[in-house]
């Protein structure tokens, strides 16, 4: 099946400081989407970005489909950023990434 | 758009007893829903899919006879847990996804399930 690694296990930044969050996949995927889960537990939709680049306010996301990586970056940070990132990727079902747990101090 | 709801939020049970799991896509059409585990500080495992009116799919090395899952209305999966055990004890998130073309899901804000 399906590999996804996504890297950093653990970031920490202070607040206003910028970050790259990266996942890697091993096979062709239809979807990649990218999640923030916040500590109440839901996962809330960042991007949905199988390829290309999307921007979102202080947060925008890259997929090389063909390089089979994405790319999550978010500027200006803020402590309400904080949390794990989760990359999954696949085509009707997904495969989720270990996560990147982003701990911004204020 | 694209909500979707879970109920209970968290619900706690004695073992031996039956959990019952409501997922609810509020605003959109789901032709394909999905169910997932997630234990603390880990990632989340799908654990099936089920299409509208058809049998649930289930991932390897879940018990189909222990996670029931019904997919009755375009709007509507249940996932109940049987005879519940303190090891199913976990975070289950539900999904949807609206199928017309695109493969994105959309998650539910989770069921924390303690079994005593």
């Amino acid at each position: 099946g399906i590999q996804v690694e996504q890297s950093p296990p653990d970031l920490i930044l202070q607040e206003g400081a910028n970050s790259t969050l990266r996942c890697n996949f091993s096979d062709s995927v239809n979807n990649l989407q990218w999640f923030h889960q916040n500590p109440w537990g839901q996962l809330i939709n960042l991007f949905y970005i199988p390829s290309g680049t999307k921007q979102n306010g202080r947060l925008s996301a890259t997929t090389v489909a063909t390089e089979r990586y994405s790319l999550l970056y978010i500027s200006s940070s803020q402590t309400t950023d904080s949390g794990v990132y989760f990359c999954a990727v696949g085509a009707q079902k997904l495969v989720f990434g270990q996560g990147t747990r982003l701990t911004i101090n204020p | 758009g694209a909500v979707v709801s879970q109920h209970p939020s968290r619900v706690i049970c004695k073992s031996g007893t039956s959990v019952k799991i409501e997922c609810r896509s509020l605003d959109f059409q789901a032709t394909t829903m999905f169910w997932y585990r997630q234990f603390p500080k880990q990632s989340l495992m799908l654990m099936a899919t089920s299409n509208e009116g058809s049998k649930a799919t289930y991932e390897q090395g879940v018990e189909k006879d222990k996670f029931l899952i019904n997919h009755a209305s375009l709007t509507l999966s249940t996932l109940t847990v049987t005879s519940a055990h303190p090891e199913d004890s976990s975070f289950y998130i539900c999904s949807a996804s609206p199928g017309t073309g695109r493969f994105e899901q959309y998650f539910g804000p989770g069921t924390r399930l303690t079994v005593t």
